[in-house]
């Protein structure tokens, strides 16, 4: 597809579960970022792809929280044994750029996650 | 303190007029800055961005960065309803592996 693409792009779940969330970025972007919005909040960095690095895991809350990106392309956010803090709308961003330092990230929609 | 720092509002101006919206830092290794707009339930999108400090304008949109003060703000002429949203800054260093966003700042542009 033209844009980033997030699945599912709605997720209720009970609390203990675990969930996965999927990203697809732009074909031929080499950096992939997620991110957490909380309702009325900004955007919490979470983890970042770049290439073949190396992945930047700084922004993950917990080790319930991980993240892969299989074959410099798709990536899937899965978080263990879910919390209602956990309730959030999580983005996936891609960027063509090597360092990714311009800005220039395109967004998906986001996957709203519900904890019940 | 968080390394980004951005009043959430909400903003409320009537149509036609001047929109400031403000970010300061902390982290001096910030020097890519940039302001993105986000519909709600859609994801930010970029509006503008500047390297280092200075000026940039791009249409009813100007972009200031003051380094020295660790400010950043976000000018929004002739302002309209359809540009109601939320406006979210953003910035980097040159190992720019992370972009911090600030919390965003909601803004109503009343007709």
């Amino acid at each position: 597809g033209a844009g980033v693409s997030q699945s599912p792009s709605n997720k209720v779940t009970e609390k203990g579960k675990d969930v996965e969330l999927r990203c697809d970025p732009i074909s031929g972007h080499t950096a992939l970022y997620w991110y957490r919005q909380s309702l009325g909040q900004g955007l919490e960095f979470l983890i970042y792809f770049q290439g073949n690095s190396a992945p930047d895991k700084s922004g993950l809350p917990s080790d319930r929280f991980s993240a892969e990106r299989t074959g410099g392309s798709v990536s899937t956010l899965t978080i263990q044994r879910t919390q209602q803090e956990d309730s959030a709308v999580y983005l996936c961003a891609s960027s063509p750029r090597a360092q990714g330092n311009t800005g220039e990230l395109f967004f998906g929609e986001g996957s709203r996650l519900t904890v019940l | 303190q968080k390394e980004v720092e951005q009043d959430p509002g909400p903003l409320s101006v009537p149509e036609g007029a001047i929109v400031s919206l403000n970010c300061t830092y902390s982290n001096s290794a910030f020097q890519y800055f940039m302001w993105y707009r986000q519909y709600s339930r859609k994801g930010p999108e970029l509006l503008m961005y500047t390297y280092s400090s200075g000026n940039k304008e791009d249409g009813r949109f100007t972009a200031q960065v003051d380094k020295s003060s660790k400010y950043i703000s976000l000018f929004i002429r002739d302002s309209q309803p359809s540009d109601s949203a939320t406006y979210l800054c953003a910035m980097s260093g040159s190992s720019a592996s992370k972009i911090i966003f600030g919390s965003g700042t909601r803004l109503s542009i009343r007709p």
